[in-house]
């Protein structure tokens, strides 16, 4: 049973437009979502994050809004760049009291393009 | 940022052979650490979540006896895949947090290839 979902596997976006990758969950308790970027063969890398007491967070290029009722989040990134290429996950966790474990999507592969 | 440190980057073995991969964070002290695996082109999953001084909770599935965890240390936990088979063949990952509920930091991966 995934329990998030990035339905897109691949996005191919022009550089300096934006990219937009969404992500779906279905576990209501869920209440904090990370954004991570990944290349082959590495870890992932923690891009940007928000609680679910949150509708929208910003850093830089990068933001991530969340739709409590529809389940939903997304990453934009404006302006993409060729850098920006890589294999986003969405992950999705609960505070218990102790470390929280991550659920993660599927992936979606960006490409920016030239 | 913090930096999580996962060694080696990548190992190629015998099939029955055991191999060790070690997590250390380098400038932080976790007593909780994660491992994930993931399978080509696709998420990564949760192995078991690793707690200094104690038994690692294994998720469902996962094979307590051949994937053997130790976290001796608040810097260190090892994963240690025993008899290891072709199908043990995937890319692990470590992932340590310093404080509850902030972002977790991920090791470099390591990728095993069974032979």
């Amino acid at each position: 049973d995934q329990q998030v979902k990035q339905n897109s596997p691949s996005l191919s976006v022009q550089e300096g437009r934006i990219s937009i990758l969404n992500c779906d969950y279905t576990n209501s308790m869920f209440d904090y979502f990370l954004w991570y970027k990944k290349y082959p063969a590495e870890g992932p890398t923690f891009l940007i994050s928000i609680s679910s007491i949150k509708d929208k967070n910003e850093d830089g290029r990068f933001t991530v809004f969340l739709n409590k009722s529809a389940k939903h989040l997304s990453l934009h990134i404006v302006p993409s760049q060729p850098g920006d290429s890589a294999v986003y996950f969405c992950a999705a966790t609960t505070f218990t009291g102790t470390a929280s474990k991550l659920t993660f999507g599927t992936g979606t592969r960006l490409q920016v393009t030239l | 940022g913090a930096v999580v440190s996962q060694h080696p980057s990548w190992v190629i073995c015998k099939s029955g052979t055991s191999v060790k991969i070690e997590c250390r964070s380098l400038d932080f002290q976790a007593t909780t650490m994660f491992w994930y695996r993931q399978f080509p082109k696709q998420s990564l999953m949760l192995m078991a979540t690793s707690n200094e001084g104690s038994k690692a909770t294994y998720e469902q599935g996962v094979e307590k006896d051949k994937f053997l965890i130790n976290h001796a240390s608040l810097t260190l936990s090892t994963l240690t895949v025993t008899s290891a088979h072709p199908e043990d063949s995937s890319f692990y990952i470590c992932s340590a947090e310093g404080f509850v509920g902030t972002e977790a930091f991920f090791g470099q991966g390591t990728r095993l290839t069974v032979v």
